[in-house]
């Protein structure tokens, strides 16, 4: 199985500023890498899909970049309603496997 | 509205069965893989396995194989997510999600686009 380990585990930040987490894959994946929005108890929401894509409605201060191992989601001028668990996902081969996940707070 | 909508919260004994559901409305059901997500309480999101309503081709987490059995009715859009014997240790959330694709190169890119609301599963003697 593919791991993905996430960093930091959590972090603090303020509203209107600028978080990075990270997302390392234990093989190469390419692009094959999701990012997820999950908040109190409800259901994820994908953010960033083939490691840079947004889907439609996903806000544009939400960004990804990488390739291979090494994975970042960047989010710009923090809203109050970003304040949530972020999860990284690889989708290269089965199973897919997420990372343990970013909590991030104001 | 594109959605997967699943059924309720349950409360079992260990060694009773259980199936739950997942309805998808607004789009073709049949041509789109449906996955299966756990959530343990507190913890991280695991992939348990997927499906294919339109000819039942399934794919499982080897975690998970033997443990629980995807199935789907694509007459009545609905996945199903079951098991046979459960435990405690089964206690958790559990999602379905459709696994959209994106064209891409050298090959297509895949993520889980909708997701159902989640079912609580509690097992407790």
């Amino acid at each position: 199985d593919i791991q993905m380990t996430q960093a930091p585990s959590s972090l603090s930040a303020s509203v209107g500023g600028r978080v990075s987490i990270t997302c390392r894959a234990s093989q190469n994946i390419g692009k094959f890498l999701n990012w997820y929005q999950q908040k109190g108890g409800k259901a994820p929401k994908l953010l960033i899909y083939a490691a840079t894509s947004l889907p439609s409605g996903v806000p544009s201060r939400f960004s990804g970049s990488g390739s291979g191992t090494d994975f970042t989601l960047t989010i710009s001028r923090l809203q109050r309603e970003d304040f949530a668990t972020y999860y990284c996902q690889q989708s290269k081969s089965n199973p897919l496997t997420f990372g343990q996940g970013t909590r991030l707070e104001i | 509205e594109v959605q997967l909508v699943q059924s309720g919260a349950e409360v079992k004994k260990p060694g009773e069965s259980l199936k739950i559901s997942c309805q998808g409305s607004g789009y073709r059901f049949s041509t789109y893989w449906i996955g299966w997500v756990r959530q343990l309480p507190g913890k991280g999101l695991e992939w348990m396995g997927i499906i294919f309503p339109d000819d039942s081709n399934t794919t499982y987490n080897p975690s998970f194989e033997g443990q629980v059995t995807i199935s789907a009715d694509k007459s009545s859009a609905t996945a199903y997510l079951q098991w046979s014997s459960l435990k405690a240790s089964d206690t958790a959330l559990y999602y379905c999600a459709r696994r959209m694709i994106w064209a891409g190169e050298p090959s297509d890119y895949y993520a889980m686009d909708v997701w159902g609301q989640g079912t609580t599963v509690t097992v407790s003697s």
